[in-house]
């Protein structure tokens, strides 16, 4: 069974700062990895996502990259903003469902 | 395009009462997907429709739950009897074709149910 773990639960950091999010998954028997942000009372938005053949994906301050072989999976952001306060999710695709992780709650302090 | 449209975004009830939740999916979507998601347990797949028909609802709790697709634009996933343990934010999602791996899913903003 797909199981998927991010680590840290939290994470608070100064304005500025670059961090990096991580991501784990049990079977390497995916078809893509998504990274979404969820704002307090609001739904999901696709952030990057990741083909399973691709080894990473970006979008402005992001980053986000891809270790199939190991189950692992970062996103980086970079120059962290207030603005980018919000719970991180990643999500993998096997068998036609999205397998969300628990999330990252993220603070960035001003 | 307004994006996925969820109602009500709030419901209070009681144990025993029948739910039912709505979900308009972005127009042209083929596929619709509700979705589960509590502090215990994260969020989670219930069910998922592909051309209006379902085609896995292997997370579906038990037969209180039951959901419908009569059309492109309409979805309803209905709680009957609820109980307070259903207490959870409801999110519908759709995308474009839902069986390509490039496919992105587009949430609403949720429905935050309370069973008392």
């Amino acid at each position: 069974k797909q199981e998927v773990t991010q680590i840290p639960a939290a994470l608070s950091v100064p304005e500025g700062e670059n961090l990096v999010l991580n991501c784990s998954f049990t079977d390497s028997a995916i078809y893509n990895l998504q990274w979404f942000r969820q704002d307090p009372g609001k739904g999901l938005t696709s952030l990057l996502l990741i083909q399973s053949s691709q080894r990473e994906q970006t979008s402005g301050r992001l980053n986000a990259s891809l270790d199939k072989s190991s189950g692992r999976s970062t996103l980086y952001i970079a120059a962290s903003q207030p603005g980018d306060s919000a719970t991180y999710l990643c999500a993998v695709l096997a068998t036609n469902k999205l397998i969300f992780g628990t999330g990252t709650l993220l603070a960035v302090q001003p | 395009d307004a994006g996925v449209i969820q109602s009500p975004r709030h419901e209070v009830t009681e144990m025993g009462q029948e739910v039912t939740l709505r979900c308009k999916p972005i127009s042209g979507h083929n596929s619709l997907f509700w979705y589960r998601q509590t502090m215990m347990r994260g969020l989670e797949l219930l069910i998922y429709f592909n051309n209006n028909v379902p085609i896995d609802d292997s997370g579906m709790p038990e037969d209180r739950f039951s959901a419908k697709m009569p059309n492109a634009s309409f979805s309803t996933l209905k709680i009957q009897p609820s109980e307070p343990r259903d207490s959870a934010v409801y999110f519908c999602a759709s995308s474009l074709l839902g069986t390509e791996t490039t496919d992105t899913q587009y949430f609403g903003p949720g429905t935050r149910l309370t069973v008392l």
